[in-house]
């Protein structure tokens, strides 16, 4: 099977300006959630949706936002873009329901706001 | 509030050493907890889990970790660390359809 994609893999934006990621999780699965990595806040959990149903968020402002549609693949916007939002942005897949489930990750957005 | 921490920066160990990357988890339910690392420019990979069972999870690449609730830790162990081994250490803990990852624990081994 093929892995979890991502797409674009780099990314450079201005202050100001909105984007759009996106994310092709492993076939069958029906679980993507995101996450945002920084040097300085490490790895954070944005979102996780199933079956185009986000069933928990993490704590970022509105200007981050997701959506899944109905064969699993997800993106995710973020709008008014600041600089802190310069991060890599991951998505992973998950087989199921179960969350003790691993997860498997994309090779992830790397996003630079100027 | 769930957490997870992973008290060291950084680990440094000589290639062919016992290494340990410590985690500590403070969390209400079923401790649900992984540790994934991270190579350069690459997404995290899976290393093993912890959900019920054997306190000692063995996993990917030669890798452990040991399930200690009295000590609130799940530290993860190998017993010959190789040049390879160096990398970004995440642990984990899942509950609720989110996940919170440990700070990270950089891997150093020397050859």
């Amino acid at each position: 099977k093929a892995g979890v994609t991502q797409t674009p893999r780099y990314l450079i934006k201005t202050r100001g300006q909105q984007v759009t990621l996106s994310c092709s999780p492993i076939s069958g699965h029906r679980s993507v959630s995101w996450y945002q990595q920084t040097p300085g806040q490490g790895l954070q959990f944005l979102f996780e949706y199933f079956s185009e149903t986000q069933r928990n968020k993490g704590n970022f402002p509105g200007r981050f936002s997701g959506r899944q549609f109905s064969n699993s693949r997800s993106e995710m916007n973020v709008s008014t873009l600041e600089l802190g939002d310069s991060a890599l942005y991951l998505c992973a897949s998950l087989e199921g329901t179960d969350y003790y489930n691993e997860q498997f990750f994309g090779p992830g957005t790397r996003l630079t706001v100027l | 509030a769930q957490s997870v921490a992973q008290p060291e920066d950084q680990v440094n160990v000589a290639e062919g050493n016992p290494l340990t990357v410590k985690c500590t988890y403070s969390v209400s339910g079923n401790p649900y907890l992984f540790w994934y690392v991270q190579y350069p420019n690459r997404g995290l990979q899976f290393l093993l889990k912890y959900i019920t069972g054997d306190n000692l999870v063995k996993g990917s690449y030669g890798f452990e970790a040991e399930f200690n609730k009295s000590q609130t830790s799940f530290h993860l162990k190998k017993p010959s660390a190789l040049v390879s081994d160096s990398a970004l250490y995440f642990c984990a803990y899942t509950g609720g359809f989110k996940t919170i990852f440990g700070a990270g624990t950089r891997l150093f081994v020397k050859a």
